[in-house]
């Protein structure tokens, strides 16, 4: 099955800003979906097909996928951008799914 | 334009549940529809995915950990989601949640606010 890697945690200091990495096997061939989880919600959709913003969604927020490794930018973080983040594929080979990287919580500081 | 879950509850080690997802503010039949799981204090994993109105066959997709087990199904005309959950244990713990897939974006853009199912005897 494939499998998604995301660091447990990030921190970083207001102003500032994050980089939240997700690995897997070619995922630059994969189109890779995050989403951001405040507590005691549900998952909001914040960058979709590697790059691109949903509506709504602050330009701070940006994305880019190669090789290995789909990476989620979040310039001038704000203390409203602690979270935790998923990074998302669909796979079609060998079954069909949605995979879920095990998730980031960012922390600022 | 919301997913509200209900049908979540307590239920013993090997015991059912059936849940339901009710959608309104938009086409629910032109959507594919998915349960997303989260277990406490855990990631999303998820759970099954079922095609909206768009084939002639009704195309189904289960995540490994509960195939056999749970069946999903869905009733366009009440715009309704389902989860039938037998066979249940206790890493079936999880907050369940309704999950469309988007059809302006990719992935995932509306999400239930999630239903608690607890296994445990």
């Amino acid at each position: 099955s494939y499998v998604l890697t995301q660091p447990p945690s990030v921190s970083v200091a207001p102003g500032q800003t994050a980089i939240l990495t997700c690995g897997g096997d070619n995922i630059g061939s994969k189109s890779v979906h995050w989403y951001q989880q405040k507590p005691g919600q549900a998952p909001l959709l914040v960058i979709y097909y590697d790059s691109n913003r949903p509506s709504g969604i602050p330009e701070r927020f940006s994305g880019s996928n190669s090789g290995n490794t789909a990476t989620l930018t979040i310039s001038r973080v704000e203390a409203g951008d602690e979270a935790d983040y998923y990074c998302q594929v669909w796979v079609a080979s060998g079954g069909h799914s949605w995979v879920f990287g095990g998730g980031t919580v960012l922390s600022v500081l | 334009v919301q997913l509200v879950e209900s049908g979540g509850g307590l239920a013993q080690p090997g015991g059912s549940l059936r849940l339901s997802c009710a959608a309104s503010g938009f086409p629910f039949i032109n959507y594919e529809m998915n349960w997303v799981r989260q277990a406490p204090g855990k990631g999303l994993e998820w759970v099954s995915y079922i095609i909206g109105s768009g084939s002639t066959e009704t195309i189904i997709y289960y995540a490994d950990s509960v195939k056999g087990r749970f069946t999903i199904s869905r009733d366009n005309a009440k715009n309704s989601l389902y989860l039938q959950m037998n066979s249940l244990r206790a890493e079936d713990t999880a907050l369940y949640y309704c999950v469309r897939d988007s059809r302006d974006y990719g992935g995932q853009d509306l999400w239930g606010q999630g239903t608690l199912v607890t296994v445990s005897s």
